[in-house]
């Protein structure tokens, strides 16, 4: 299984691009990379997913380097709704449990 | 397409209780996960069914135990209940089995505790 590493804290304040980093060194071959959001007292939320290179969707862009030991999540022009825990979660093969990190806590200010 | 539902939303058990935790997945979804989050632990992974079978496990004592329905919809049991099992309950569905990088969609959970 690919080991997540994140950052556990960021700030930042509203309006700003915030790029959030994961390096997931022994990622495997088929193993595609996911992030989601956590809100308190809820279940974390798909955000976006990618394989290499760049993924964008309405909420946010997805960052692959060819070598694909990272990945970094770019949350533009952050609000304080935005304040939330990112985890970034790598694999594929189904029969294989998908283990989260500790995620990243985001706190966007005014 | 509703959503992961989780029943109930809360419960308060006494320690020495066991209980019995539900999760209806997406419709079409045939593989639902469970997780239990703790402030000090974060997501920890229980286990993973697929069509009935269960094909993963997490490192938690064999007092958790789960099955999954013909119909996909889960549950999971927590016997002799301890303190330390006080925590949010998430369940998760996804269509893996099919589509093994589908995301996971989880439910609000259960907000169990242990008094």
């Amino acid at each position: 299984l690919a080991k997540t590493t994140q950052p556990i804290s960021m700030d930042s304040y509203e309006g700003q691009e915030v790029n959030i980093t994961c390096s997931h060194n022994n990622i495997a071959t088929n193993d595609y990379i996911t992030w989601y959001q956590q809100f308190p007292s809820q279940g974390p939320r798909f955000i976006i997913q990618g394989y290499k290179t760049k993924v964008t969707n309405e909420v946010a862009s997805l960052f692959i380097p060819a070598d694909r030991k990272s990945s970094t999540l770019s949350l533009p022009r952050v609000s304080l709704s935005d304040t939330a825990v990112y985890y970034c979660l790598v694999g594929y093969q189904a029969g294989t449990a998908l283990i989260f990190g500790k995620g990243t806590t985001l706190s966007v200010s005014s | 397409k509703a959503g992961v539902t989780q029943t109930p939303r809360y419960l308060i058990k006494t320690r020495g209780q066991q209980v019995t935790l539900s999760c209806s997945p997406i419709s079409g979804h045939r593989s639902v996960s469970w997780y239990q989050q703790t402030p000090g632990q974060g997501l920890q992974f229980l286990f993973e069914y697929f069509s009935e079978t269960q094909r993963n496990k997490g490192n938690f004592p064999g007092r958790f135990s789960g099955r999954q329905f013909s119909n996909s919809r889960s549950e999971m049991n927590v016997s002799t209940l301890e303190l330390g099992d006080s925590a949010l309950y998430l369940c998760a569905s996804s269509a893996r089995d099919i589509t093994p990088q589908s995301p996971l969609h989880f439910g609000n959970g259960t907000r169990l505790t242990v008094t």
